[in-house]
């Protein structure tokens, strides 16, 4: 049964510092890996996907990588500003089509 | 707007009542998810449609929750005789379902509160 934790739950920086929010799932036989935003109260934004067959990716500031053998993927904040306070999800795929996401960190930005 | 929307973005309802919510997906979208999300947990599958075939759907589903997709569209969550534990946001999201990028695209979800 796939399990996704991620770590830490809850995250505080000054603005400008970079940032590693960390992913871990148990069962690596997964097609890609997808990190959201959420702000309080709303819907999920999607921010990148990555597929099994990549290593990286990068939209402005953020990057991810995902490590299948070890079941980890990073999400990397450079430059962090307030507007980058909310939670962070990463979901992975299971059973057909459905998502399976971790619990999510806060993160908080402050100014 | 080209996104997803849900309606209503808020319901309060008296526990025993019955409640139903709307999800309009992106339009060339094939697939629909509906979510359940409790504070400070991660987002948990209840149920899949591609098209308008209800394929998968989660044993938190339980026999009070029906979802349907009439004509591939549009989809509704309905809940009979809602009970506390009934409160949550309730997610849908869509996407195009191509092989392995399946970026699913969320809505801004409804809030139910069971009084």
């Amino acid at each position: 049964k796939q399990e996704v934790t991620q770590i830490p739950a809850a995250l505080s920086v000054p603005e400008g510092e970079n940032l590693v929010l960390n992913c871990s799932f148990t069962d690596s036989a997964i097609y890609n890996l997808q990190w959201f935003r959420q702000d309080p109260g709303k819907g999920l934004t999607s921010l990148l996907l990555i597929q099994s067959s990549q290593r990286e990716q990068t939209s402005g500031r953020l990057n991810a990588s995902l490590d299948k053998s070890s079941g980890r993927s990073t999400l990397y904040i450079a430059a962090s500003q307030p507007g980058d306070s909310a939670t962070y999800l990463c979901a992975v795929p299971t059973g057909a089509n459905n998502l399976f996401f971790g619990t999510g960190t806060r993160l908080t930005v402050i100014p | 707007d080209t996104g997803v929307s849900q309606d209503p973005r808020h319901k309060i309802t008296k526990r025993g009542q019955n409640v139903t919510f709307r999800c309009d997906p992106i339009s060339e979208h094939n697939r629909l998810y509906w979510y359940r999300q409790t504070l400070g947990q991660g987002p948990e599958f209840l149920t899949y449609f591609q098209n308008e075939a209800q394929l998968e759907k989660s044993r938190l589903l339980s026999d009070r929750f029906s979802a349907e997709r009439p004509k591939g569209s549009f989809s509704t969550l309905e809940i009979q005789r809602t009970e506390q534990g009934d409160s949550a946001m309730y997610l849908c999201a869509s996407s195009l379902g191509r092989g392995s990028v399946n970026t699913q695209y969320f809505g801004p979800g409804t809030r139910l509160t069971v009084l």
